[in-house]
């Protein structure tokens, strides 16, 4: 059965800080892994790593896909208060009608 | 532009009664995804539709169905609830069916009680 598992499940840090979120997956067909970060009801899409995209930026957020290890990592450096969240990690599995395959997500509270 | 919009925000119904769930997709989307949130399961993929046909279904009973429209709005439907449909329903859309980002609506809360 595919499935998709993030670490940690939750976490607590201090602003400034660095937070690494890890996402691993075992599915057929890999496709595409994304990222999104849950506020408070609409995730909202950050990445999409393909074979051919495994590493994306986007300011303080950065995230590398590992296709070896079957995994992916979400860095957030110099963490705000406005990134608390739900970080989702999905997996896009099959062919074309292939579906997301949703992790349990990762809690980020960052204290001031 | 508009984004995804789903209706109602939040809803109450009774056990063994029956719910429909509607979902707009940012315009030009053709592709509709239905999920459901709770907090022991996480998000799981209902269906999936693309120009009026399901494309993809998960693991639900058949108490849930949805259908779309040739405007590519949206309906779910589950018919004869239970406590445990009790949820956060989410609907993403898609310019196309297959390897592309989702957006997100804000959800439907539905209560059984």
């Amino acid at each position: 059965e595919d499935k998709v598992v993030q670490s940690p499940l939750s976490l607590v840090v201090h602003e400034g800080d660095t937070v690494t979120l890890n996402c691993s997956y075992e599915v057929t067909n890999f496709r595409s892994l994304l990222w999104y970060k849950q506020e408070k009801k609409a995730p909202t899409f950050l990445f999409m790593l393909t074979s051919s995209g495994i590493e994306k930026k986007s300011g303080r957020l950065s995230s590398i896909l590992d296709k070896k290890e079957l995994s992916s990592i979400l860095n957030i450096t110099a963490t705000q208060t406005g990134d608390s969240a739900i970080y989702l990690c999905a997996v896009r599995n099959g062919g074309s009608q292939g579906n997301l395959i949703f992790g349990k997500g990762t809690k980020l509270s960052v204290k001031p | 532009k508009a984004g995804v919009t789903q209706t109602p925000r939040y809803l109450i119904k009774t056990r063994g009664q029956q719910v429909t769930l509607s979902c707009s997709p940012i315009s030009g989307h053709r592709s509709v995804s239905w999920y459901q949130q709770t907090p022991g399961q996480g998000l799981q993929f209902l269906f999936e539709y693309f120009s009026e046909t399901q494309r993809n279904k998960g693991n639900f009973p058949g108490r849930f169905s949805g259908r779309q429209f040739s405007n590519s709005r949206s309906e779910m439907n589950v018919s004869t609830l239970e406590l445990g449909d009790s949820a956060l329903y989410l609907c993403a859309s898609s310019l196309y069916a297959g390897n592309y980002g989702y957006t997100f609506g804000s959800g439907t809360r539905l209560t059984v009680v």
